[in-house]
């Protein structure tokens, strides 16, 4: 069936690095958008951004824009979220979750169709404390 | 930044007729979607491109859309439907990002 597993929960240290991988089985890996969602304890959901496994290409949130790096490896049906310079407040779920959006090119700019992130991950715990 | 706004709380009787609203002023250019979360669970997709509903989803769920609101309505609702329920959309700045709204907790008893 179509699932997405990602990896176990992190415990880092302020001004580390976290890497929480994303492992896709059950459909065509490279056929839909992978986003990133995180929810602090209590909180809302928080959009942080998405990475078209195909191409590799990239859209992050304005908040997080040189502080996460997403990547893929297609080889394996993996994506990668990598959080940088870790700070208390980013302790937090991370999920992934996919996306089916269909780009059709336009001669100004090109049309984008959504059609909802439909598969969720279980969630990994970030615990960010000194 | 583009910001989708939700009532923080609804709450209703089982059975009774639940709305949730979602205001943000790209919406008549932009779809809403919807997702439901229960307590310590992943989201759910109950409501896509303003108002189709994924396969599995009740059809007590449904929405719809309106200049500068989207509404999610649970008719009939049930007290299994209790959760936290969060609109998303994406700006209509040309850049695609998602945006969540703060979410609206449904009470239903």
């Amino acid at each position: 069936q179509v699932q997405l597993v990602q990896s176990g929960a992190e415990v880092k240290k302020p001004g580390a690095s976290v890497k929480v991988s994303c492992k896709a089985s059950g459909y065509t890996f490279t056929g839909y958008y992978m986003h990133w969602v995180r929810q602090a304890p209590g909180q809302g959901l928080e959009w942080m951004g998405w990475i078209n496994p195909n191409s590799g290409g990239t859209n992050y949130a304005q908040k997080f824009q040189g502080w996460v790096t997403m990547t893929r490896d297609t080889s394996i049906s993996t994506a990668y979220m990598e959080l940088s310079r870790l700070r208390s407040d980013d302790t937090a779920v991370y999920y992934c979750a996919r996306e089916s959006i269909v780009v059709v090119p336009a001669a100004i700019e090109d049309y984008y169709y959504y059609y909802g992130m439909d598969v969720w991950g279980q969630g990994t715990t970030v615990t960010v404390s000194s | 930044s583009y910001e989708l706004t939700q009532p923080p709380s609804v709450s209703v009787s089982p059975g009774q007729t639940a709305r949730i609203t979602c205001s943000g002023d790209a919406l008549p250019k932009k779809y809403a979607y919807w997702y439901q979360q229960k307590s310590g669970q992943a989201p759910v997709l109950v409501i896509y491109e303003d108002s189709k509903r994924p396969s599995g989803i009740p059809e007590r769920f449904s929405g719809s859309s309106s200049g500068t609101m989207a509404t999610l309505t649970i008719s009939g609702a049930q007290v299994e439907d209790e959760a936290d329920y969060y609109c998303y959309s994406t700006d209509s700045s040309g850049n695609h990002r998602g945006v969540f709204g703060g979410g609206t907790k449904l009470t239903v008893l």
